[in-house]
């Protein structure tokens, strides 16, 4: 399987801030890429899938962007409920996550 | 709604066995392909093993630290999806996931797009 890269590990911001995850894939994966958000204790959702399409459901300051070897998933204006770790995923393998904190 | 609901999670000896199940509703689950995905304490999720549906061969497929100790299988008739977890070691200690693929299908063939439900996760602790 391949190994995602997940950048940042751990990103502070604001409410109201917006903010960027990037993932990267060793070889080109189209467009098949998901990103899910997981909050303590809780199990992980599905926000973006194929790189760019919003899951039901998903408010719509998420957005997902990117084909080939390079995405990114973007906050447009940080919420209180926004604060989780996300990953990025490609077939069986994730990202290493991103902790999105309050700065 | 879809649910998915693990049970069989507990406290193992290294070394020993647990069975994991997982009951599916509100989805057409004979036609699902089925994985686990774990969370160690702190840490990432990984994908664990998946089994198609039986119409695309009940085809099964591991990551490779489960290779040879673990097994996944599935009863259609009762929507359930099982983990059989042998030889047993401390890093196996994690929160197991029950998780459905989202397929895409041509005419000929499916593939796994990415997971859409998830179950709310059993907690497997290894350790003397």
């Amino acid at each position: 399987d391949i190994q995602m890269t997940q950048s940042p590990s751990t990103l502070s911001a604001s409410v109201g801030d917006r903010v960027t995850i990037t993932c990267r894939a060793p070889h080109n994966i189209d467009r098949w890429l998901a990103w899910y958000q997981q909050k303590p204790g809780k199990a992980p959702k599905v926000l973006i899938y194929k790189a760019s399409r919003l899951e039901n459901g998903v408010p719509s300051r998420f957005s997902g962007f990117g084909s080939g070897t390079e995405f990114t998933l973007t906050i447009s204006s940080l919420q209180p409920d926004d604060f989780a770790t996300y990953y990025c995923q490609q077939n069986n393998s994730f990202g290493q996550g991103t902790k999105v904190e309050i700065k | 709604e879809v649910q998915l609901v693990e049970s069989g999670g507990g406290l193992v000896k290294p070394g020993g066995s647990l069975r994991l199940s997982c009951g599916g509703s509100g989805l057409t689950f004979v036609n699902a392909w089925m994985n686990w995905v774990r969370q160690a304490p702190g840490k990432g999720l990984e994908w664990v093993a998946r089994i198609k549906r039986n119409t695309d061969g009940g085809t099964t497929d591991y990551a490779a630290p489960v290779k040879g100790r673990f097994s996944i299988s599935r009863d259609d008739s009762k929507t359930t999806l099982y983990l059989q977890m042998d030889s047993l070691k401390t890093e196996d200690t994690a929160v197991y996931y029950c998780v459905s693929d989202r397929l895409y299908c041509s005419e000929t063939t499916c593939s796994a797009g990415h997971f859409d439900h998830w179950g709310q996760g059993t907690l497997v602790t290894v350790s003397s």
